[in-house]
């Protein structure tokens, strides 16, 4: 079945520790997104990527870090630049991003120790 | 800037009665439109979207939104709700050639 998958489902990062979240998708899809949603505020952008080998800043993109070396895979590094963490983390894929349907892996939860 | 809005961040219905969650848009351009729903601790799920193709859009699990544009509204409804719907649901529009924007959401509670 297609799909996307993150991993781990819970994170927990120490004071000064930089953590990576695993996104993966096999719906052969260009475009990827990663979302930080915290109780009432909704989601909030990241950063996406339209294609491999790039990708843009979001709304909120301090404190974070991604790279795009395949077009399955979206990593995001939490940084110990980021210094209020603690938040569910989604991501996401669509065809393009021009009015295409995202779709979304089941989450992260992050915690700070 | 384009921006959705969602009245309530909380409606509470008994089980049975009507599902009425609100979202108004502002688009400088014909926007497409959709609703996701999210379980609790799970990712989201597309409910329905709306190309321009028909205002009248029916989607999973019973639910439909209508596109009104003179009032920049793209509300979803559901005749009956069940104890299953309760969870949060986003409105979000993509106007143009633009990524989407997401409301900040409206936790539906279902009381029996």
């Amino acid at each position: 079945d297609g799909g996307i998958t993150q991993s781990p489902k819970y994170l927990f990062r120490k004071e000064g520790q930089n953590v990576t979240l695993s996104c993966e998708q096999n719906l052969n899809h260009d475009a990827m997104y990663w979302y930080r949603q915290d109780p009432g505020q909704g989601l909030r952008l990241i950063y996406y990527s339209q294609i491999v080998n790039d990708f843009q800043k979001g709304d909120i993109a301090e404190g974070y870090s991604v790279s795009r070396e395949k077009k399955e895979s979206f990593p995001l590094t939490v940084t110990s630049a980021q210094k209020n963490p603690t938040a569910f983390y989604l991501c996401a894929s669509s065809i393009g991003t021009s009015q295409e349907t995202q779709y979304f892996g089941p989450g992260t939860r992050l915690l700070v120790l | 800037a384009q921006s959705v809005t969602q009245l309530g961040s909380h409606v509470s219905v008994s089980e049975g009665a009507l599902v009425l969650l609100r979202c108004n848009y502002s688009s400088s351009v014909p926007p497409y439109l959709f609703w996701y729903v999210q379980y609790p601790n799970q990712g989201l799920q597309l409910l329905l979207k709306y190309t321009s193709a028909a205002t009248l859009v029916k989607g999973i699990n019973g639910f439909e939104a209508e596109f009104k544009k003179s009032e920049t509204s793209f509300h979803l409804t559901k005749p009956s709700a069940h104890m299953s719907d309760a969870a949060e649901y986003f409105c979000a529009v993509s106007p143009g050639f633009q990524k989407l924007v997401f409301g900040t959401g409206t936790r539906l509670l279902v009381s029996p």
